[in-house]
């Protein structure tokens, strides 16, 4: 299996820039997560989808985040206008409780530098 | 959500010295998740701990789950350089929602 594809895997972009992450989760997963990493906040669940429907939003930041899943194979993280203080490490993960257990599969991550 | 407390946040061991990592909750947990993440890598899973008292061994790796199930620990024994990393605990919350932990980051020296 592929694993979780995350696109792309660093960017660096000019604060007030549009920036668009993507995500491709395990085949047959049902379940997405969007999480972002930094030194000083941790790992942060931003927000997660069941069955492409958004479930919990509430660690989306601000209105400058947006997050969709169009199907079950898709899903992007949006920033727009981006600032200095998005710079981070986005990770996409997958689940399914039913193949995969209580294991939530992370995909490498996106590196992101808001200059 | 309540957090989880990881400490120490970072230890720096001789290889060949046990490393241990805790992980406290001021609430009962329902389950505990470790994970281990290199540097520059992303986080992958290890176990999950759900029973109270529960302990898991992984060849070098034992896990522990507290009576009470408010905490747990992580303790590796004889470190190896391929143990560097962070190491997080997450509590699994509905529908596989995760809340991690800060991390405990381990160095070994060689």
């Amino acid at each position: 299996d592929a694993g979780v594809i995350q696109s792309p895997r660093h960017e660096v972009t000019e604060m007030g820039q549009e920036v668009t992450l993507r995500c491709k989760p395990i085949s047959g997963h049902n379940s997405l997560f969007w999480y972002r990493q930094t030194m000083m906040r941790g790992l942060e669940l931003l927000i997660y989808f069941n069955n492409n429907v958004p479930i919990d939003d509430s660690g989306m930041p601000e209105d400058r985040f947006s997050a969709k899943m169009p199907n079950a194979s898709f899903s992007t993280l949006k920033i727009q206008p981006s600032e200095p203080r998005d710079s981070a490490v986005y990770f996409c993960a997958s689940n399914n409780p039913i193949s995969s257990g209580n294991t939530i599969y992370f995909g490498e991550g996106s590196w992101l530098t808001v200059v | 959500g309540q957090q989880v407390m990881q400490i120490p946040q970072y230890q720096h061991v001789q290889e060949g010295e046990d490393f241990t990592t805790y992980c406290n909750s001021s609430t009962t947990l329902s389950n505990i998740q470790w994970y281990k993440q290199r540097p520059g890598g992303h986080p992958v899973f290890l176990i999950q701990l759900v029973k109270s008292g529960e302990v898991k061994k992984q060849k070098r790796l034992t896990f522990q789950f507290g009576e009470a199930k408010k905490n747990s620990s992580l303790h590796i024994t004889a470190t190896q350089t391929t143990d560097v990393g962070t190491y997080f605990c997450a509590r699994r919350e509905y529908g596989n929602k995760l809340v991690f932990g800060a991390g405990t980051i381990l160095r070994v020296k060689s």
